[in-house]
């Protein structure tokens, strides 16, 4: 059975810093491309970044990019995000997404990032 | 990018009712790499429509997707109690993915 399992979310002030992870199992997770998608309280989706499956290519939405930093580790089977210099308006559900081409998306259950004083 | 736009913003409707959602895109999507996902309070989308018109594993078969190019619908034959919930489409063939504003479908 396919298991995205994200982590490392919470509570931290404007500015801070947060690393998210997911772990994956039920696949062969050096295979696919994953990605990490946001949704702010009460709003619909955001995709935030993308990473191929070497992680040799990588994509940012504009509104994280140079604050925002996606990697991986296949051996370790999990997805990272390492998210600093954070503003009110990143607070969301950060979901971990893979990439299943014509298949579609499969999606974690998500970690609350809340960003406050 | 590819701007998703869906409508109607809110759908309200009685169980046993005939649901019908579009999402239309600002230009055509990929190979119709176009999804569709239920949200309920609380969770994470749940897949239920991939490549326009397949089925996800599990999704019963009162929910239809259609359509081509640049617009598609979702259809839910007879809604039951549970299918009340948000809708939202995507389209993945094309980077960066993008999502539409979703359909609230509402128990009338």
């Amino acid at each position: 059975e396919v298991q995205l399992v994200e982590s490392g979310g919470g509570l931290v002030q404007p500015g801070g810093s947060l690393r998210l992870s997911c772990a994956a199992s039920g696949f062969t997770f050096s295979s696919f491309e994953m990605n990490w998608v946001r949704q702010a309280p009460g709003k619909g989706l955001e995709w935030v970044s993308y990473i191929s499956s070497r992680g040799s290519t990588i994509y940012y939405a504009d509104s994280v990019k140079g604050r925002f930093t996606i990697s991986r580790d296949n051996a370790k089977n999990s997805l990272y995000l390492q998210m600093n210099s954070l503003r009110a308006e990143d607070t969301a559900v950060y979901y971990c997404a893979k990439d299943g081409g014509w298949f579609g998306v499969f999606w974690g259950q998500g970690t609350l990032v809340t960003v406050s004083s | 990018e590819i701007v998703l736009t869906q409508s109607p913003g809110t759908l309200s409707l009685s169980p046993g009712e005939r649901a019908t959602l579009s999402c239309r895109a600002s230009q055509s999507v990929s190979s119709n790499y176009l999804a569709w996902y239920q949200q309920k309070p609380g969770q994470a989308p749940r897949l239920l429509i991939y490549g326009a018109s397949s089925r996800a594993t599990g999704i019963p078969d009162r929910f239809s997707g259609s359509g081509s190019g640049t617009d598609f619908t979702l259809t839910i034959s007879r809604l039951e109690p549970e299918d009340f919930a948000v809708y939202y489409c995507q389209q993945y063939g094309s980077s960066p993915w993008t999502f539409g504003q979703g359909t609230k479908v509402e128990i009338k």
